[in-house]
C-alpha cells in the first residue's frame, strides 16, 4: 500500500518567516495531493491540493509543489501569523483510498 | 449549514461492549469515510465508501464494521472493542473529484474520542 512521509515533526517559526513541509509517497499511482490543516479541538479542513498533471499551486500565503518523478510534494508557507500555528498534513490518493503523513506541528512565534 | 456530524463525541467504554459512532452527512456526497488519528501515527483510513451498500476496506480495518443503507449515514461498529481502539475517530465525506481523482475535498467531522478500558 502507499506509505507516506513527513517531515518535519514540529516547526517553530517566527512570525513573518516562511514555513515549509514535506512529503513524500511510495505509490506512483496516487495522482492527488490534498493538504489538510487541524486546528485544536476540530477536524482537519483542506486548505490547498494539486493533482499529478500540476506542478506548482498558489493560494495567497500558501502554496504547494509536487515532483511526480522524485515523488515528493511540499506545502510552503510565508509570511506565517499566529493563526497559521496547527497541525498540518499531507495525504496522497490513489483512487478511493488515503494515505495521510503522521503531521507536522507548527508553532508561529509572536 | 453544510456538515458532518459524529456522535457521541465522547464515549468511555469497556472491553468487549459492541458499540457504534455514527456519522451523518447533509451535502448529499457519495463517499464517506472513517479514520482514526493517533499520536505519531497521523490519520489512518478505516473503511470508505463510494455510495450506497459499497464499502472498502482502508488500512486499518480489523476489528472494524461499517454500513451504508442510507447515502446520509455511515455509521462505525465496533462489535468488541478492545484497548488498542482507544483513539479519536473521524468521519469524513467528500463529492468526486476531478481531473481522474475519485475524491475530491474531504469534510470532516469534529471527532468522536473513545476510550476502551
Amino acid at each position: 500500500g502507499e506509505n507516506v512521509e513527513q517531515h518535519p515533526s514540529t516547526l517553530s517559526v517566527q512570525e513573518g518567516d516562511s514555513a515549509v513541509i514535506k512529503c513524500t509517497y511510495s505509490d506512483s499511482a496516487s495522482n492527488y495531493f490534498p493538504w489538510y490543516k487541524q486546528e485544536l479541538g476540530k477536524g482537519p479542513q483542506l486548505i490547498i491540493d494539486i493533482r499529478s498533471n500540476v506542478g506548482e499551486k498558489k493560494d495567497q500565503r500558501i502554496a504547494v509543489t509536487l515532483n511526480k518523478t522524485a515523488k515528493h510534494f511540499s506545502l510552503h508557507i510565508t509570511e506565517t501569523q499566529p493563526e497559521d500555528s496547527a497541525v498540518y498534513f499531507c495525504a496522497a490518493v490513489n483512487d478511493y483510498k488515503l494515505s495521510f503523513g503522521a503531521g507536522t506541528t507548527v508553532t508561529v512565534r509572536a | 449549514e453544510a456538515q458532518v456530524t459524529q456522535n457521541p463525541r465522547y464515549l468511555i467504554t469497556v472491553t468487549g461492549k459492541k458499540l457504534t459512532v455514527t456519522c451523518s452527512q447533509n451535502m448529499n456526497h457519495e463517499y464517506m469515510s472513517w479514520y482514526r488519528q493517533d499520536p505519531g501515527l497521523g490519520l489512518r483510513q478505516i473503511y470508505y465508501s463510494m455510495n450506497v451498500e459499497v464499502t472498502d476496506k482502508g488500512d486499518v480495518p480489523e476489528g472494524y464494521k461499517v454500513s451504508r443503507k442510507e447515502k446520509r449515514n455511515f455509521p462505525l461498529i465496533l462489535e468488541s472493542p478492545s484497548p488498542n481502539q482507544t483513539s479519536l475517530y473521524f468521519c469524513a465525506s467528500s463529492s468526486p473529484g476531478v481531473a481522474g481523482s475519485n475524491t475530491g475535498e474531504l469534510f470532516f467531522g469534529e471527532g468522536s474520542r473513545l476510550t476502551v478500558l
